[in-house]
């Protein structure tokens, strides 16, 4: 079963405007987190956000806002102003425990390629 | 700034044939990640290391996969034999433990990307 769930195969914003990406995932561990990155066209992967399944507040970071549902299971970025950098991909991420038991692994979801028209 | 260095950028191979990738994690880097990324999905985990023992490697292809990290330090996946399903990006990621976390994330390499002919 496919445990975070990215809806959007693609999307497109006009620049200087905000976008939401969407993500839901699917957990039964109390503890978990969530990680949003970007990955351009050159393909290395960097880290945006994160959010713990226990902070009380919507992670920020710069232009970067996580707006986190937690009963809804859902951790949508929210990109303000964009600009013509941001068009790459983004991936939303889950932290789980991993087959050793002690160690934590990601999972990614298949992404969403966003583009940013001038 | 302080990077995840990875060898070679770009790999092109005959199937059957052997392959090597290498990644040298950020320094103090505990732990180092090696990722399987299809063209269109997300990356998916192959091997992880707690300094130089395999603490994953649930989806590790052993009858063709190997990977290793002698000193704890730098890391070397081959593949032997490459199929044509092996064609993909390969990517290193490290933190600086295994609890990933705020402040605590895991820094990705620029990948090898890998076409098997």
């Amino acid at each position: 079963a496919q445990k975070i769930t990215q809806t959007q195969p693609g999307m497109f914003v006009q620049e200087k405007e905000a976008v939401t990406l969407d993500c839901t995932y699917d957990t039964s561990d109390p503890s978990y987190g969530l990680f949003w990155y970007k990955q351009p066209s050159s393909g290395e992967m960097i880290f945006l956000i994160y959010q713990g399944s226990y902070d009380q507040q919507n992670a920020t970071e710069g232009r970067y806002s996580l707006n986190f549902q937690k009963a809804r299971k859902s951790a949508n970025l929210v990109i303000s102003a964009s600009q013509l950098g941001d068009s790459a991909m983004y991936f939303c991420a889950m932290r789980e425990v991993g087959s050793g038991g002690s160690n934590y692994k990601l999972t990614f979801g298949k992404g969403t390629l966003l583009t940013v028209n001038p | 700034e302080a990077e995840v260095a990875q060898s070679p950028r770009y790999k092109i191979t005959e199937k059957s044939q052997a392959v090597a990738f290498w990644c040298d994690p950020i320094s103090g880097h505990a732990t180092l990640y090696w990722y399987r990324q299809i063209l269109g999905q997300g990356p998916e985990l192959l091997v992880q290391f707690q300094d130089e023992s395999v603490v994953d490697d649930s989806q590790l292809p052993k009858d063709r996969f190997s990977a290793e990290r002698l000193k704890g330090v730098d890391s070397t996946l081959k593949i032997q034999p490459a199929e044509l399903g092996d064609s993909a990006m390969y990517l290193c990621a490290s933190s600086l433990t295994r609890k990933l976390a705020g402040g605590n994330e895991q820094f990705f390499g620029p990948g090898t990307r890998l076409t098997v002919l």
